[in-house]
């Protein structure tokens, strides 16, 4: 079974609205750490979010924001106030408290920020 | 702000010849890992690093690669019989503790082609 799941494979939005990327996640762990990355075309691989099992509040960073439902395993990313900047690949990850907590990644979400 | 290096950016390398890829983790990390992606697919983890010591590998990561830890401040992945399969974009990433609320700090990658 997939420990991470991204069912958009791409995403539209047009400047200045928000959109939400969708992550679901299949872990037995009740500590876990669920994290978002962004991939630009240029390839790297830059951290935006991270929320933990045990927090009570969605995170929020900036314009990004988690919303972050433990019962149905949904760690979803929402970006508020889309840019051009903003096109890019999404990926959705989770570490988990066995082993030595590496990164489990989904399969990403293409996101288009049109003018 | 400190970051992650990986050296060369680009590779190209020959089927059959053995590449290393170099990495210089953040200098106060203790854990230490290498990804890869092959080309529109999601990141695979393949081998992570603690200790001077292996500690935890995927399948994918099988007895023609290793990682070293040379001196202080390097981390490589050494490819010894390089295969086409084996193109693909090659992450390092260190984190300073191995607890699932830590973040993973990814260098910009070296993109591999075996030709």
């Amino acid at each position: 079974a997939q420990k991470i799941t991204q069912t958009q494979p791409g995403m539209f939005v047009q400047e200045k609205e928000a959109v939400t990327l969708d992550c679901t996640y299949d872990t037995s762990d009740q500590s876990y750490g669920l994290f978002w990355y962004k991939q630009p075309s240029s390839g790297e691989m830059i951290f935006l979010i991270y929320q933990g099992s045990y927090d009570e509040q969605n995170a929020t960073e900036g314009r990004y924001s988690l919303n972050f439902q433990k019962a149905r395993k949904s760690a979803n990313l929402v970006i508020s106030a889309s840019q051009l900047g903003d096109s890019a690949m999404y990926f959705c990850a989770m570490r988990e408290n066995s082993g030595y907590s590496t990164l489990t990644f989904g399969k990403g979400t293409m996101l288009l920020v049109s003018p | 702000e400190p970051e992650v290096t990986q050296t060369p950016s680009h590779q190209v390398t020959q089927m059959g010849q053995e590449v290393i890829l170099r990495c210089v983790p953040i200098s106060n990390h203790l854990y230490f890992y290498w990804y890869r992606q092959i080309l529109g697919q999601k990141v695979e983890f393949l081998v992570s690093f603690y200790n001077n010591e292996i500690s935890e590998k995927s399948e994918i990561f099988d007895d023609q690669f290793s990682v070293e830890r040379p001196d202080g401040s390097n981390f490589t992945l050494k490819i010894r019989s390089t295969k086409l399969e084996d193109s693909a974009m090659y992450f390092c990433a260190s984190s300073e503790m191995g607890q699932v609320n830590t973040e993973a700090f990814f260098g910009q990658g070296t993109r591999l082609t075996v030709v």
